[in-house]
């Protein structure tokens, strides 16, 4: 069936560099995509959102990037802190009539020191 | 903190037994979502309550049941339980039944023996 997948499972990166966590969404239809951050023992956290009509949107320290053509989700995080480590899950909305949001399997980023 | 809360945090139930699990929405939010996660996979859409009504179901048996009440709480009623009902029940709430931010509580590990 439709899913969000995500290229790689775990991300290692150097405190200080710029991180960036890939997605990829089979459903062409799906209008809007969400990034969310989970650290161990807590909920999903919100980072950032965007819409289908747009190409990018930035926030503090992070970016998401969509590439409709190749159905590609990104999440940059720029000057990575050690606060940064978790599970970083993308999620798409399809618009089926009923608004759920299909999840990944997340990325680990793990900041080293 | 988001403002959602989940009630128990942790609990442990026989194959058989059922369960209630509750949720109290952010001020303001009148749509709660639940998801169910399974240790090291991202969230799956369970069933969604909007003004007390149910709003859209993902691929859970019946046994999965729900209710939302005047003041936007809500229940997550699982019968019936099996092994493979063990994990994180997460319960998100937004603003609108529609493709707006969900704001996720910290979750319930239920264990199933």
């Amino acid at each position: 069936g439709e899913s969000v997948g995500l290229h790689l499972p775990t991300l290692s990166v150097q405190e200080g560099d710029n991180s960036i966590i890939n997605c990829a969404y089979s459903n062409s239809a799906s209008d809007y995509f969400i990034w969310y951050k989970q650290e161990s023992g807590k909920g999903p956290q919100f980072i950032i959102d965007i819409r289908s009509n747009m190409d990018k949107r930035q926030g503090q320290r992070v970016t998401v990037l969509l590439n409709k053509t190749v159905k590609h989700l990104s999440l940059q995080i720029a000057a990575t802190q050690p606060g940064d480590s978790a599970v970083y899950f993308c999620a798409e909305n399809q618009p089926s009539g009923t608004y759920k949001y299909i999840f990944g399997t997340g990325t680990r980023l793990k900041v080293l020191a | 903190e988001t403002g959602v809360t989940q009630s128990p945090t942790h609990l442990i139930k026989t194959r058989g037994q059922q369960v209630t699990l509750r949720c109290s929405s952010q001020s303001g939010h009148n749509t709660v979502s639940w998801y169910q996660q399974a240790l090291g996979q991202g969230p799956q859409f369970i069933f969604q309550y909007y003004r007390e009504e149910e709003n859209g179901r993902g691929n859970f048996p019946p046994r999965f049941s729900g209710l939302q009440f005047p003041n936007y709480s809500s229940e997550l009623n699982v019968n019936a339980l099996e092994l493979d009902d063990s994990a994180l029940y997460l319960c998100a709430s937004s603003a609108v039944a529609g493709a707006y931010e969900q704001y996720f509580g910290p979750g319930t590990r239920l264990t199933v023996t």
